[in-house]
């Protein structure tokens, strides 16, 4: 069965600095997805970027990039520029392609601080 | 644009007593979801469906039942609530394009005493 495990309850980053929060995750499977979705106080579940793993590129989507090593494992999230609005509670998930389920496994996730 | 949308947001029960929450999407995605987020464990899976008429059980089924009577609606059950199930509910749903992505609904927290 695959895990998603972040190892990082908590992260906190200064304003206008940079933060990567980590993720690792186990599966025996060649093609799948992952995805980190950020969660506000608010509780509403964002989608922040998404990586297929027959993707070599990593992904970016303006100030929020991955570090994906397939080999290795691990899927990292950067962000650049940290503002205010991204403090939120983080969360790394694993998607199989070979299910057509589309369930997701999620990683206990990471509160991050941002601090003015 | 109201996407996935749970009623209701909070509620509190009884050990012992019943209710039903309500997942309704207008993205007339095919597949909807059950998750139940605890502290320091993410969000995990409870019930799903990949179609109209069509439920499956997930990570942690135990003491819930789903229905899928209509595509838009995807509704979860605690037939006799207990006090483990006090937790965070969100569903979500996908469609069969759009880059394999899970839209979630806002939540409903439910405690139960």
């Amino acid at each position: 069965a695959q895990t998603v495990t972040q190892s990082q309850p908590e992260m906190s980053v200064q304003e206008a600095e940079t933060v990567t929060l980590s993720c690792t995750y186990d599966t025996s499977e060649s093609d799948y997805y992952l995805f980190w979705y950020k969660q506000p106080p608010s509780r509403q579940m964002i989608l922040v970027i998404r990586q297929e793993a027959y993707k070599q590129q990593n992904a970016t989507e303006n100030r929020f990039s991955v570090n994906f090593q397939k080999a290795a494992k691990s899927f990292s999230l950067k962000i650049s520029d940290s503002q205010l609005g991204d403090a939120a509670m983080y969360f790394c998930a694993y998607r199989s392609d070979s299910s057509n389920t589309g369930k997701l496994i999620f990683g206990q996730g990471t509160t991050l601080q941002v601090k003015p | 644009n109201a996407g996935v949308t749970q009623t209701p947001k909070f509620r509190v029960l009884k050990t012992g007593q019943s209710m039903t929450l309500l997942c309704a999407q207008d993205m007339n995605h095919e597949y909807m979801y059950w998750y139940r987020q605890d502290p320091g464990m993410g969000l995990r899976l409870i019930h799903y469906s990949v179609g109209e008429g069509t439920t499956a059980k997930g990570e942690v089924p135990d003491g819930y039942n789903v229905s899928r009577l209509k595509k838009q609606n995807f509704l979860l059950g605690l037939e006799s609530a207990a006090p483990s199930q006090t937790s965070v509910y969100f569903c979500a749903s996908k469609g069969v394009e759009g880059g394999n992505i899970q839209y979630f609904g806002a939540g409903t927290r439910l405690s139960v005493l």
